[in-house]
């Protein structure tokens, strides 16, 4: 099983829609959660991070952390064009290592 | 300004000759890590370093090599490259192990023939 899952793209949404995201980790330890977006032929940033069980909210952009099911979320809304990135769940179990996902392709249709 | 540069940013090479990829921040950060992305694994770190002079291996250390001799520099040896270290490679670094977020160089594509 891998350390970080996240669901299967390519995920494509038209404009103004909700965008939707999922990972699933396996270390129940872990403690920190990060969304990355990297842009085609660029390197990721940081959008998100979250600590806590519950809902964080930053501009159009929610992450949702239950750690009881070992899984967290991204929900982009109003999604714009420029919202077309692969989005990267990162898991962070210790201080030493950030486990990421394979990513998940989003489109936002004009 | 504040970033993380790679060099070279592509490179083609072939099979069994030495390369280094050199990775340097000028932020001052403690924590630096070698990642590398491939379709359909995502990144897989390599090797990262808490300090100077402290190294230790990732996911998938096999056939790499670092070094940290100074704070914002720690570059990535491949002592005999094979082709299936033909990858994109990126160098990220943060202000101390576990920050919240981490900085990542623009990348080095590597193809090895």
């Amino acid at each position: 099983q891998k350390e970080v899952e996240q669901n299967s793209g390519p995920l494509s949404v038209p404009e103004g829609a909700i965008a939707s995201l999922n990972c699933t980790y396996s270390d129940r330890g872990s403690q920190s959660f990060f969304w990355y977006r990297q842009y085609s032929g660029k390197s990721p940033e940081l959008i998100m991070f979250i600590y806590s069980n519950g809902d964080k909210e930053d501009g159009r952009f929610t992450a949702q952390l239950n750690k009881a099911s070992q899984y967290v979320s991204l929900l982009i809304r109003d999604s714009q064009p420029s919202d077309s990135a692969t989005y990267l769940c990162a898991v962070n179990a210790n201080d030493y290592k950030l486990s990421f996902g394979a990513g998940t392709t989003v489109t936002v249709r004009a | 300004e504040a970033q993380v540069t790679q060099n070279p940013r592509y490179l083609i090479t072939v099979t069994g000759k030495k390369l280094t990829v050199t990775c340097s921040q000028n932020m001052n950060h403690e924590y630096m890590s070698w990642y590398r992305q491939d379709p359909g694994l995502g990144l897989r770190q390599i090797y990262y370093s808490m300090n100077v002079e402290v190294t230790d291996k990732g996911d998938v250390p096999e056939g790499y090599k670092v070094s940290r001799k100074e704070k914002r520099n720690f570059p990535l040896i491949l002592e005999s490259p094979s082709p299936n270290q033909t990858s994109l490679y990126f160098c990220a670094s943060s202000l101390f192990a576990g920050d919240n977020e981490q900085f990542f160089g623009p990348g080095t594509r590597l193809t090895v023939l």
